[in-house]
């Protein structure tokens, strides 16, 4: 089956500092890629999204960038805050597919 | 403005009993999912709704079954519960029946089977 990998499972940055959270997909054929972050004890939220159209995407503080030659997916987190602290997750699909999650990398923003 | 509820927020079931989550949203989504979490997997589809009266297996649904008999309810429930099925589920929730764009979860619910 199709799967969605993270290189790390653990994050740690500095407060200040950028993150970079990364992720490998297996399936060629996917079109859409969501990053959601997740707070202990919450349920998964939408951080940003890109299309397999588009390389990069900018959001607050938040761009993903997309490269479909090496199917490799990353977040990066500008000045990174305590509040960013949770685990980050991709997920793919295709059309006419469900999403695919990966296991997830928990990040920690160290004072 | 709730979003997806779920309940209950947390149980502990013995094994054999039967276990019905429920979740309930008021944003008029098409589709709705279920997964659950387990540490080190991620999350898995259990089953999943494109719209109202029609339901679909995901990845992991042998031993879960959901019904879908109007637009904000799609209850899981466990006929038979294992310890295997120990983990926290997700109810989720997306506008379009295409499965596209963003979901939303709910706060989860945490089941321990002993």
């Amino acid at each position: 089956g199709e799967s969605v990998g993270l290189h790390l499972p653990t994050l740690s940055v500095q407060e200040g500092d950028n993150s970079i959270i990364n992720c490998a997909y297996s399936n060629s054929a996917s079109d859409y890629f969501i990053w959601y972050k997740q707070e202990s004890g919450k349920g998964p939220q939408f951080i940003i999204d890109i299309r397999s159209n588009m390389d990069k995407r900018q959001g607050q503080r938040v761009t993903v960038l997309l490269n479909k030659t090496v199917k490799h997916l990353s977040l990066q987190i500008a000045a990174t805050q305590p509040g960013d602290s949770a685990v980050y997750f991709c997920a793919e699909k295709g059309y006419g597919q469900n999403f695919v999650f990966g296991p997830g990398t928990r990040l920690s923003v160290l004072p | 403005i709730a979003g997806i509820t779920q309940a209950p927020t947390s149980q502990i079931l013995a094994a054999g009993r039967r276990m019905t989550l429920r979740c309930t949203q008021d944003m008029r989504h098409n589709a709705m999912y279920w997964y659950r979490q387990d540490l080190g997997l991620g999350l898995r589809l259990i089953h999943y709704s494109n719209t109202a009266g029609t339901t679909g297996k995901g990845e992991v649904p042998d031993g879960y079954s959901v019904s879908r008999a109007n637009t904000d309810d799609f209850p899981l429930t466990l006929a038979s519960a294992v310890p295997s099925q120990t983990s926290v589920y997700f109810c989720a929730s997306s506008p379009s029946g295409a499965n596209t764009g963003e979901l939303f979860f709910g706060e989860g619910s945490r089941l321990t089977v002993l």
